[in-house]
């Protein structure tokens, strides 16, 4: 089981600003997803992306997938305070076993 | 439809006590996973249940259990509590589990809350 590196591990920015958070691997990841969790709640799906280089888009949200499939990186554009929570990257082992990254907790202020 | 629900939403425990707690899959889901979480370590593996048996266990003390019936409904148990067993406890359910690499989404339930004083 590889580990999942998030990085920043905290942010707290205003509305409207943009910002990226990242999650990487020594090891070549099969498929990655990103799941978001607010206060109280488990988490929920984002995205799940598959091929090296694919880029998804989710309303203001970006994802990437490095080409190498080492890396991957969530953009989130206008950012509004409805998108605070903790960010997720995991790897979906066999059998619905999730490595789960360390998490990103976003704080989006008004 | 309805979401995957966990019981009880909180608890607290003391030392040495054992602990259950429930989950409920959403309707036609016959994988159920079960995760901690914590401040420190994060998001942890514990174990995945599909039709009734256990498939996959995670790096945890033997203290903690599992079971799944023939509704695909699942309890965990963690025996003998100590103080680092405190976390927020997340049950997952996916109609479907793969032996090979998975993209599938798991729906998570809310968590159940332990407090182990």
């Amino acid at each position: 089981t590889q580990l999942l590196e998030q990085s920043p591990q905290f942010l707290s920015i205003q509305e409207g600003e943009n910002l990226t958070v990242y999650c990487n691997s020594s090891s070549v990841f099969s498929s990655l997803q990103w799941y978001r969790q607010e206060p109280g709640e488990g988490p929920v799906l984002l995205v799940t992306v598959v091929t090296g280089g694919e880029v998804k888009k989710l309303k203001r949200l970006t994802f990437q997938f490095g080409d190498a499939r080492k890396d991957s990186s969530l953009h989130i554009t206008a950012a509004q305070p409805g998108d605070t929570g903790l960010y997720l990257c995991a790897e979906n082992n066999a059998g619905n076993m999730l490595t789960f990254g360390g998490g990103t907790r976003l704080m989006v202020k008004p | 439809k309805a979401g995957v629900t966990q019981t009880p939403r909180y608890l607290i425990k003391t030392r040495g006590q054992q602990v259950t707690l429930s989950c409920s899959p959403i309707s036609g889901h016959r994988s159920v996973s079960w995760y901690q979480q914590t401040p420190g370590q994060g998001l942890q593996f514990l174990f995945e249940y599909f039709s009734e048996t256990q498939r996959n266990k995670g790096n945890f003390p033997g203290r903690f259990s599992g079971r799944q019936f023939s509704n695909s409904r699942s309890e965990m148990n963690v025996s003998t509590l100590e103080l680092g067993d405190s976390a927020l406890y997340l049950c997952a359910s996916s109609p479907l589990r793969f032996m090979r690499q998975n993209t599938g989404e798991l729906f998570f339930g809310e968590g159940s809350r332990l407090t182990v004083l």
